[in-house]
Parts: C-alpha cells; structure tokens; sequence
C-alpha cells in the first residue's frame, strides 16, 4: 500500500485480556517504530526493528508488552493481561534511511481497556 | 540523557498571524538528529523536518521556517501568515543516534489553535 497500515484501528477490550496489534509498513522500509501516545500526553517510545538485527526494546513498559517483526514485513505488537494505564493510541512508523526522509505514520490503534 | 521539551502547551493565535512553537533539546552527544512533526485532529503524524547536528543553516518551506540554534539548544519552528488547516498539535524531537534509524524521543507537543 502507499502508507503505512495499523489494525484495528480501535479496540475495546477487557482488563487482563490480551491483544494483538497489526502494523503494516511500507514496502522496502527497513525500519519500523511503535510508539504509545497516552491521552493528552506525548509519545512514548516502545521498540524499534532495523532489518534482520535484533530490536531495541529499551522502551517496552514492562514485561506484559512484546512485538515481533518478521524481515522487512508485518509487525505485531502484543499486550498481554491489559491494565486500564495501557490505554492509549498506538502508533507504528517505517523508514528508510535516508537523509531528509523522516518516519511514515500509521494512523494507530486506539486500545481503550475497561 | 537526552531530552526534548516544548514549554508551551498551547497556543491561540487569529489567522494571518506568525506564531513560533518552541524546542529545547538537551543531549550529551554531538552527532543528533532534530524533527518537527505535525499531527492533525486525524491523528497521523505528518514528517515536516529533519535537520542534523552538523547543519545548523535555518531552513524556510512555503510558510514553515525553522531556526537552529545550537548555542542556546534551541530548534524553533514559526508559521508565517497562520491558516485555520495549521490548527494541530505540533511535536519536537530528537534522536541521538549516528545514524538515523535509532529511537526518537518526542516533546510533549504544543497544540496550536488558528482561529478564524
């Protein structure tokens, strides 16, 4: 596609269900970013894959919230056992690496837990 | 540590105004890079800028211009001759890394408001 895809792009889900989160980047991006954007808040830096290297995941929260990418292609972002702070607007970006691009976004997923 | 800050949370000003939306930026490397993202009511974040470290050339885009000062850390951004469709909450950034590709940390946003 011509951007970057996230699904769903809202869900309602219960405290201490798990969720999964889809980001679709764009074709040939070798990067891709989730960031947490609470309500009224700034974003928040989750993890970062580059190609094939081994993601950094210094912004993970805790322990509950995992993301897999396989190559270049899909991301997902799992939470499991949802808490009411994990509400927010998740948002994935690609890149590629090249001088005056910045990052695509996604229009996110917005994660209400209740 | 590296740090972003936007001291002003929002902004109203009338349409046709200049308005500048501020950034400070703390860092302790000498290599960085320093973005400027707007996001709209639709919620996409929207690239405008990347600027790096080593060009400290301000930079002017259609009404966009934006003034890099490393001396005072500062990375501001002016809207020139304001419209109703720059209303947004506009983001400051900045990422440490020698390359690009690394994790970039965001301010907290300044919402600006255009009014007609």
């Amino acid at each position: 596609g011509a951007g970057v895809s996230q699904s769903p792009s809202n869900k309602v889900t219960e405290k201490g269900k798990d969720v999964e989160l889809r980001c679709d980047p764009i074709s040939g991006h070798t990067a891709l970013y989730w960031y947490r954007q609470r309500l009224g808040q700034g974003l928040e830096f989750l993890i970062y894959f580059q190609g094939n290297s081994a993601p950094d995941k210094s912004g993970l929260p805790s322990d509950r919230f995992s993301a897999e990418r396989t190559g270049e292609s899909v991301s997902t972002l799992t939470i499991q056992r949802t808490q009411q702070e994990d509400s927010a607007v998740y948002l994935c970006a690609s890149s590629l690496d090249l001088e005056g691009l910045g990052d695509t976004f996604g229009s996110g997923t917005r994660l209400t837990v209740v | 540590a590296q740090k972003v800050t936007q001291a002003q949370t929002e902004i109203s000003v009338v349409e046709k105004e200049d308005v500048t939306l501020d950034c400070v930026y703390e860092t302790r490397d000498t290599t960085y890079y320093l973005f400027w993202y707007k996001q709209p009511p639709s919620g996409e974040l929207v690239f405008l800028i990347r600027r790096n470290s080593f060009d400290e050339q301000n930079e002017i885009s259609g009404r966009y211009s934006w003034n890099f000062q490393k001396s005072t850390s500062s990375f501001n951004f002016t809207i020139t001759a304001s419209q109703v469709v720059d209303s947004a909450v506009y983001f400051c950034a900045l990422s440490e890394a020698p390359h690009r590709d690394d994790k970039i940390i965001f301010g907290k946003g300044t919402r600006l408001h255009i009014l007609p």
